[in-house]
């Protein structure tokens, strides 16, 4: 199947602070890319779901001001937790839709906020 | 809203034992039900799925049944293996709007050991 890729694979940082996670298809072009958080022992829960050069569309409870979502090209989007604080430590995963609409997906993220 | 229930784990099992890890969904009309394996470090893979009631997805000796009457999407595997070792995760996707979005269970962690 087709390769999707993030980075950093994890991470810590100090509250209110702003982090960048990446996610790439490295070899097919992501028409439309998804964030999920997912806590342990707990489902994959979508957070938004976003189209090449067109404005995330998130999903009810979550904050688009805070989760800012980029998905300038069709092999890169970007999630930015901005002013991070305890509560958002979790593990973020992305996933990339190619034209047959199979979901190929990252490895995540572990996001640790001190 | 739809949602997919599974088995808590984790799972464990010696070599060659017969695995089922029970999934029952929640959804209006004939959703697709997939299932999805995590192996340590990787992204989450399609293992296999199937898009109408009675189907039957199969992939690397693992089978998993559409039952409409029972709302289930049970997997099984007759023999596993160490390398099976991994999360497995059953998923939906709906038909009433929502695009390519999945609704994921919560995981269950299989261990299988010699």
């Amino acid at each position: 199947g087709a390769v999707v890729s993030q980075h950093p694979s994890w991470v810590i940082c100090k509250s209110g602070t702003s982090v960048k996670i990446e996610c790439r298809s490295l070899d097919f072009q992501a028409t439309t890319m998804f964030w999920y958080r997912q806590f342990p022992k707990q489902s994959l829960m979508l957070m938004a779901t976003s189209n090449e050069g067109s404005k995330a569309t998130y999903e009810q409870g979550v904050e688009k001001d805070k989760f800012l979502i980029n998905h300038a090209s069709l092999t890169l989007s970007t999630l930015t937790v901005t002013s991070a604080h305890p509560e958002d430590s979790s593990f973020y995963i992305c996933s990339g839709t190619s034209g047959n609409n199979e979901q190929f997906f990252g490895p995540g993220t572990r996001l640790t906020v001190l | 809203g739809n949602s997919v229930t599974q088995m808590e784990g984790p799972v464990t099992l010696s070599e060659e034992a017969f695995l089922t890890i029970n999934c029952t969904y929640t959804a209006t009309g004939y959703p697709s039900l997939f299932w999805y394996v995590q192996y340590p470090g990787e992204g989450l893979q399609l293992l296999l799925k199937a898009t109408k009631a009675d189907d039957k997805g199969s992939n690397k000796g693992f089978e998993a049944t559409y039952r409409k009457e029972t709302t289930s999407f049970h997997l099984e595997k007759g023999s596993v293996q160490v390398s099976d070792s991994a999360v497995y995760f059953c998923a939906l996707k709906g038909v009433t709007g929502g695009g390519n979005k999945l609704t994921f269970g919560t995981g269950t962690q299989l261990k299988v050991e010699l």
